[in-house]
């Protein structure tokens, strides 16, 4: 079945610089990447997600690509902001239409 | 619009006791999850439902059951709890494919 591997658990930024986050899967069927955000005590929410028939994906500061033959997505925050302070999830969609979720990255914006 | 509602937040149980976690949802979602949060840790998928009657088990079911009578509703039942069940346990929904999983507000259980 799909795993999806999350890296790094804890990133720690300048307010203003920028933020990588990376996902891996190992379905290669699996064609949905969904990236959340769940602020603390809050409930996960969509931020950004991408299909498998798009390399990238922008929303404002945010953006997501994808590399299919590699099977690893990544989140992209520039200027970050404190507002940007999360724990953000990446997920892959398999093939019964299932989110399969990665551990989680706590991003912590530095003022 | 109320999205996906839970009930309880809150609720501290003790060994051996059972409760039910409510989950509603007014979307018209055939989807609905029911997930697990262990304190800095990722999303375990309990439960899932893709349809009125249609139940399946995700990854951690044992200790749990489920029920799915209607579109909108979508029951947790802990039976004998447990220390290891202290959780927060958030509900989801959503349309089939490749669309976005609405979250209700999570239920923080703590087994004593």
């Amino acid at each position: 079945g799909e795993n999806v591997e999350q890296h790094p658990s804890t990133l720690s930024v300048q307010e203003g610089d920028s933020a990588v986050i990376k996902c891996t899967y190992s379905d290669s069927a699996s064609n949905y990447f969904p990236w959340y955000k769940q602020e603390l005590g809050k409930r996960p929410q969509l931020i950004i997600d991408i299909r498998s028939n798009v390399g990238e994906k922008k929303d404002q500061r945010i953006a997501v690509t994808l590399n299919k033959t590699a099977k690893h997505f990544s989140l992209h925050i520039t200027e970050t902001q404190p507002e940007d302070s999360a724990v953000y999830f990446c997920a892959a969609m398999d093939s019964n239409y299932q989110l399969i979720w990665g551990a989680g990255t706590k991003l912590i914006i530095k003022p | 619009n109320a999205g996906v509602t839970q009930t309880p937040k809150f609720r501290i149980l003790k060994i051996g006791q059972s409760m039910t976690l409510q989950c509603t949802q007014d979307m018209n979602h055939n989807y609905m999850y029911w997930y697990r949060q262990d304190p800095g840790m990722g999303l375990k998928l309990i439960y899932y439902s893709v349809g009125a009657g249609i139940t399946d088990k995700g990854e951690v079911p044992n200790g749990y059951n489920v029920s799915r009578s209607t579109t909108e509703d979508f029951p947790l039942r802990l039976e004998l709890a447990a220390p290891s069940q202290t959780s927060v346990y958030f509900c989801a929904s959503s349309f089939p494919g490749y669309t976005e999983a609405f979250f209700g507000q999570g239920t923080r259980l703590t087994v004593v």
